[in-house]
């Protein structure tokens, strides 16, 4: 059983261009999560999504940042125009039923804004 | 807000040394996880405890809870130059599951 699956795991982009994070979860989990990690940080949890539901976006920055967990396919994270404090890794983790159980991360995918 | 703190933040022991890290958390919680993450890596679920319960083991890992106090522990005893990593422990206290992240512990295990 593979675990969560995310891509790419290094992305580098200019500051005003697009980034998309993808995040394939465990087999048999339809709950997903983001985070972001600052360097030295704890995770910040960002948004939590079912399938096409976003449920909780409490921890999404207002502009820019937006998630989509389709029927069909990964979740993806897009953050639209980059500046450099987005520079940051971004965790998605996967669960089976969302509260109380385990959350299962990913390697993450390491954003870099020049 | 920051919901979990560990203490220490930094810990730096001898191979076969026991390791305890803390962490004191602020509202009410359903559960507690705790995790370890290595250097540039992703996280690696160790534990979870929930609100009900006081102690757990796994292995080498050991963790309690006490909730009247808002803290819990994580101990490894006998510790490898392999656990060399950062530990964080992460809150479940809402009703959507999202977790709650601690600043984390970073332990080096000298060989």
């Amino acid at each position: 059983n593979a675990g969560v699956m995310q891509n790419p795991r290094h992305l580098v982009r200019r500051r005003g261009q697009e980034a998309r994070l993808r995040c394939s979860p465990m087999k048999g989990h339809s709950h997903v999560y983001w985070y972001r990690q600052l360097p030295e940080e704890g995770l910040k949890f960002m948004v939590y999504l079912q399938k096409e539901n976003i449920i909780d976006e409490s921890g999404m920055p207002k502009e820019r940042f937006s998630a989509e967990f389709p029927k069909e396919g990964p979740s993806i994270l897009r953050i639209q125009q980059v500046v450099r404090g987005d520079s940051a890794a971004y965790f998605c983790a996967s669960s089976p039923s969302g509260q109380l159980e385990t959350q299962y991360f990913g390697p993450g995918t390491r954003l870099l804004v020049l | 807000s920051q919901q979990g703190e560990e203490d220490p933040q930094a810990l730096s022991i001898q191979e076969g040394e026991n390791a305890t890290m803390n962490c004191s958390y602020k509202t009410s919680i359903n559960n507690l996880q705790w995790y370890r993450q290595n250097s540039g890596r992703g996280l690696v679920h160790l534990i979870l405890i929930r609100s009900n319960e006081r102690e757990k083991h796994s292995g080498r890992l050991r963790v309690t809870l006490d909730t009247s106090k808002k803290s819990s522990s994580l101990l490894i005893t006998a510790s490898r130059a392999a656990d060399t990593a950062s530990y964080f422990c992460a809150t479940d206290s809402g009703n959507t599951g999202k977790l709650i992240f601690g600043q984390g512990t970073t332990l080096q295990v000298k060989p």
